[in-house]
């Protein structure tokens, strides 16, 4: 079975400054999916970024953008020039190819606040 | 507009008392599934589906039942909800390749069992 691990239950950030979120993972499989989702305080989820573990090329959405190491199974989420909006609780997912049925495995949730 | 919906947003129960939390989406979507949240675990997995009729457990599926009669619903049932199912829960939909297309969430229903 594959396990999500985010390290950092809580973290703050300054406006407009940069932060890094840490996740990793763990799998013997070779096809697979990773996203990190967001739920700010509406408590409503919203993806961020989902990256596909055959391209090697990390995604980026704006001011978001995805450390991808296959090898060290990490996928940490950056956050560029960070806005007060930016304030939610971060989900990192794991999704995989070969066990179908879109069977997602979440990590703990790391806390993200940004302060003015 | 394309959403989920899923009711009733917040429920206090008592224990034994069978609940259903309904859920429909308007995508056309073949997959739903529905998660619980808990602080310190995430989200969580109870049960999926691949289209009508067809589903499966998830990873806490225990003291849970979900039925897929039509394409847009999927409602989850608690037959004697118990304390320890006190939680905030998620249906899901989505499409794409093996159903990890981006996930569309529910507002969440809030369900409190005493």
């Amino acid at each position: 079975a594959q396990t999500v691990t985010q390290s950092q239950p809580e973290m703050s950030v300054q406006e407009a400054e940069t932060v890094t979120l840490s996740c990793t993972y763990d799998t013997s499989e070779n096809n697979y999916y990773l996203f990190w989702y967001k739920q700010p305080p509406s408590r409503q989820m919203i993806l961020v970024i989902r990256q596909e573990a055959y391209k090697q090329q990390n995604a980026t959405e704006n001011r978001f953008s995805v450390n991808f190491q296959k090898a060290a199974k990490s996928f940490s989420l950056k956050i560029s020039d960070s806005q007060l909006g930016d304030t939610a609780m971060y989900f990192c997912a794991f999704g995989s190819y070969e066990t179908s049925g879109s069977r997602l495995t979440f990590g703990e949730g790391t806390q993200l606040t940004v302060n003015p | 507009e394309a959403q989920v919906t899923q009711n009733p947003r917040y429920l206090i129960t008592v224990t034994g008392k069978k609940l259903t939390v309904t859920c429909s989406q308007n995508m056309n979507h073949e997959y739903m599934s529905w998660y619980r949240q808990d602080p310190g675990l995430g989200l969580r997995q109870i049960y999926y589906s691949m289209n009508v009729e067809v589903t499966d457990k998830g990873d806490v599926p225990e003291g849970y039942k979900v039925s897929r009669k039509e394409k847009r619903n999927f409602p989850l049932i608690l037959e004697s909800p118990s304390p320890n199912q006190t939680s905030l829960y998620f249906c899901a939909s989505t499409s794409g390749v093996r159903g990890l297309g981006e996930l569309f969430f529910g507002e969440g229903s809030r369900l409190t069992v005493l």
